[in-house]
């Protein structure tokens, strides 16, 4: 099983739908839970942090689910600027080092 | 908010000629940076961890003497890639930790990432 598993896509999506994407993960000892947004041929950028009540920024929804090991995003009323490969990232049970799941691409149509 | 540079953001050069890439934090101090490679349609693989001071760790299948990592201060970190051939063109990525993030939860900062084609 891999560390960090993502639905690679694409999602073809119409702006204003609303979207999820999960990410399993396999180490059961680990603490941080990051989404970040990566745009083609550039660095990828910090979204969210993952943290354990679950979290919100706008229209983004993050939650985490310990039992079943695996983390979501939740993106309302799409926009066309939320096109992007969303990787999902996790720690390597509690050290620095993190893992990067092979993202989910997002395509949001007019 | 934390900023990390990395330059070249891009680099062409010829099969044999070694390649220096510069990862800095410019607005804090990182103990520890890590450089991942990226090629197309794949994650972000970690290479290894440099830790200011001491010696890198590498990821397994990683050759530490065609990249060598040298990370002489808080704020900088250098990969060179040595005797470089074209299945290295690649994108590269630094990232840095604050070494005032103590606590589990903090993010990475990336830098802009370094286009590597080796021709």
């Amino acid at each position: 099983r891999k560390e960090v598993e993502q639905d690679p896509g694409p999602f073809n999506v119409p702006e204003g739908a609303t979207v999820a994407f999960n990410c399993t993960y396999s180490n059961s000892a680990s603490q941080s839970f990051f989404w970040y947004r990566q745009d083609c041929r550039k660095e990828p950028k910090l979204l969210m942090s993952v943290y354990s009540s679950g979290n919100e920024d706008g229209r983004f929804t993050a939650q985490l689910n310990r039992a079943s090991q695996y983390i979501s995003l939740l993106i309302r009323d799409s926009k066309l600027s939320d096109s992007a490969t969303y990787l999902c990232v996790v720690d390597v049970g509690g050290y620095q080092k993190v893992t990067f799941g092979t993202g989910t691409k997002l395509q949001v149509i007019p | 908010g934390a900023v990390v540079s990395q330059h070249p953001s891009w680099v062409i050069c010829k099969s044999g000629t070694s390649v220096k890439i510069e990862c800095r934090s410019l607005d804090f101090q990182a103990t520890t940076m890590f450089w991942y490679r990226q090629f197309p349609k794949q994650s972000l693989m970690l290479m290894a961890t440099s830790n200011e001071g001491s010696k890198a760790t590498y990821e397994q299948g990683v050759e530490k003497d065609k990249f060598l990592i040298n990370h002489a201060s808080l704020t900088l970190s250098t990969l060179t890639v040595t005797s470089a051939h074209p299945e290295d063109s690649s994108f590269y990525i630094c990232s840095a930790r604050d070494r005032g993030d103590r606590q589990v939860g903090q993010p990475q900062h990336f830098g802009d990432g370094t286009r590597l084609s080796i021709l």
